[in-house]
């Protein structure tokens, strides 16, 4: 069965340094998101990507955050300076074809520690 | 705006207990999508069930039944018979169809559920 994988499962990081979380999506699949949990709540959306570009973004996706497709394959958060407020599960999702089937398979998620 | 409500945080029932898990959802749009994941301790979300606004017919799923009422704009789930591997948190979400909100997901705050032996 077809998965969505992501990288690292665990990354600690210092404030202020720049991380990159990775996901690679369903292959066929055309609509990628982030998702954030922060401990003990809710999960949030983050950004959705389609066609190469930016869809929709929360109020969370500052200028801080940035998301690319650099080879097709790979999607990818980038946090340009890590704040102790970053610290959170994020979750990495893709969507069918089409939107067919509004159903999203998510990533078993990366642990952002930042100290 | 949307906006998906579980107003229990936390439910602790006794093994092969029924129990119902609440959902009330806020949309404008008259089509959406309505999904509840599965959060286990091992942290990742397991997909459950999705239901879009033209299905109320209910489901049920082996011990896992859903209750869609459009009236109340309510999406219930229920599992029968709890067993100790069902203790979770239990998310409930909405996605609306139009605009750019093409599949994003707004989720509840989750119930915790526990179930003892």
């Amino acid at each position: 069965e077809p998965e969505v994988t992501q990288t690292p499962s665990h990354q600690v990081t210092q404030m202020g340094q720049e991380v990159i979380l990775r996901c690679v999506p369903i292959s066929n699949h055309l609509y990628f998101y982030w998702y954030r949990q922060i401990l003990g709540q809710k999960v949030e959306f983050l950004v959705s990507f389609y066609n190469n570009e930016i869809s929709e973004k929360s109020e969370i996706f500052d200028d801080q955050f940035s998301v690319e497709r650099p080879d097709g394959s790979n999607f990818t958060l980038k946090i340009r300076s890590t704040k102790l407020e970053d610290s959170a599960m994020y979750f990495c999702a893709s969507l069918g074809e089409q939107g067919a089937s509004y159903e999203q398979y998510f990533g078993p998620g990366t642990r952002l520690t930042v100290t | 705006a949307q906006k998906v409500t579980q107003a229990q945080t936390e439910i602790s029932v006794v093994e092969k207990e029924d129990v119902t898990l609440d959902c009330v959802y806020e949309t404008r749009d008259t089509t959406y999508y309505l999904f509840w994941y599965k959060q286990p301790p091992s942290g990742e979300l397991v997909f459950l069930i999705r239901r879009n606004s033209f299905d109320e017919q209910n489901e049920i799923s082996g011990r896992y039944s859903w209750n869609f009422q459009k009236s109340t704009s309510s999406f219930n789930f229920t599992i029968t018979a709890s067993q100790v591997v069902d203790s979770a948190v239990y998310f409930c979400a909405l996605s609306e169809a139009s605009g750019g909100s093409q599949g994003n997901l707004i989720f509840g705050k989750g119930t915790k559920l526990s179930v003892k032996p």
